[in-house]
């Protein structure tokens, strides 16, 4: 049972370059979120997938996209990187009986 | 993380107790949580508290929850250098189960 597992644990991009941040989770939860981690500011939401086949806005989804492949899998695209996006990137995923989230280990990025 | 707040910082000396606080906005919440993150680590779980509960205690760990100062605290007995980390509290949202988070309290513990 690995949890909640995020690759690339590292990412250096340009200006304008693309790419996906994978996440999967082995536990069956059915939701799972998407999270950004910046100094002074805990984390924030980025998007949310409360099921199989739907995915919701959260707090800063401006410049994401999100695909919920299926039950496991959640990934988080960066259609045109921008240095603004140079952050700690989580996912988590949720036991439902009490609302306990559980995170992946992150994913460091950096946008120059 | 504009609804829930806590201080950035705390230093306390090993074996004393620390108390991180934390005020929150959503009355509605159900779950109120405290997690950990070590450096360059990703968060665990320390502890939550039903919203319907005035306090929990888990080994070295207490939590206090005041409803009507929508007041959340978390100390930590006997205080060791590898309680040293940023603890965040959170409350959770009931629509999509989605938590909001403040902005963490880095703790320091001095030998």
């Amino acid at each position: 049972n690995a949890g909640v597992t995020q690759t690339p644990k590292f990412q250096v991009l340009k200006t304008g370059q693309s790419m996906t941040l994978q996440c999967a989770q082995d536990m069956n939860h059915n939701s799972m979120y998407w999270y950004r981690q910046d100094p002074g500011m805990g984390l924030r939401l980025i998007y949310y997938s409360a099921s199989e086949g739907t995915t919701d806005k959260g707090e800063v989804p401006n410049g994401y996209n999100v695909s919920r492949l299926n039950k496991r899998e959640f990934s988080l695209r960066l259609e045109s990187a921008a240095p603004s996006q140079t952050s700690v990137y989580f996912c988590a995923s949720i036991r439902q009986e009490v609302a306990e989230q559980y995170f992946g280990p992150g994913t460091r990025l950096t946008v120059t | 993380g504009e609804d829930v707040e806590q201080s950035l910082f705390l230093s306390v000396r090993e074996g004393d107790s620390s108390v991180i606080n934390c005020t929150y906005t959503d009355s509605s919440s159900t779950y109120l949580y405290w997690y950990k993150q070590e450096p360059g680590a990703g968060l665990q779980l320390l502890t939550y508290i039903f919203s319907n509960m005035d306090m929990k205690q888990d080994q070295r760990l207490t939590v206090l929850l005041n409803k009507k100062d929508k007041h959340l605290s978390l100390r930590i007995a006997d205080t060791q250098t590898g309680d040293s980390a940023i603890y965040f509290c959170a409350e959770s949202r009931v629509e999509g189960g989605k938590l909001i988070f403040g902005q963490g309290t880095e703790l320091s513990v001095k030998p």
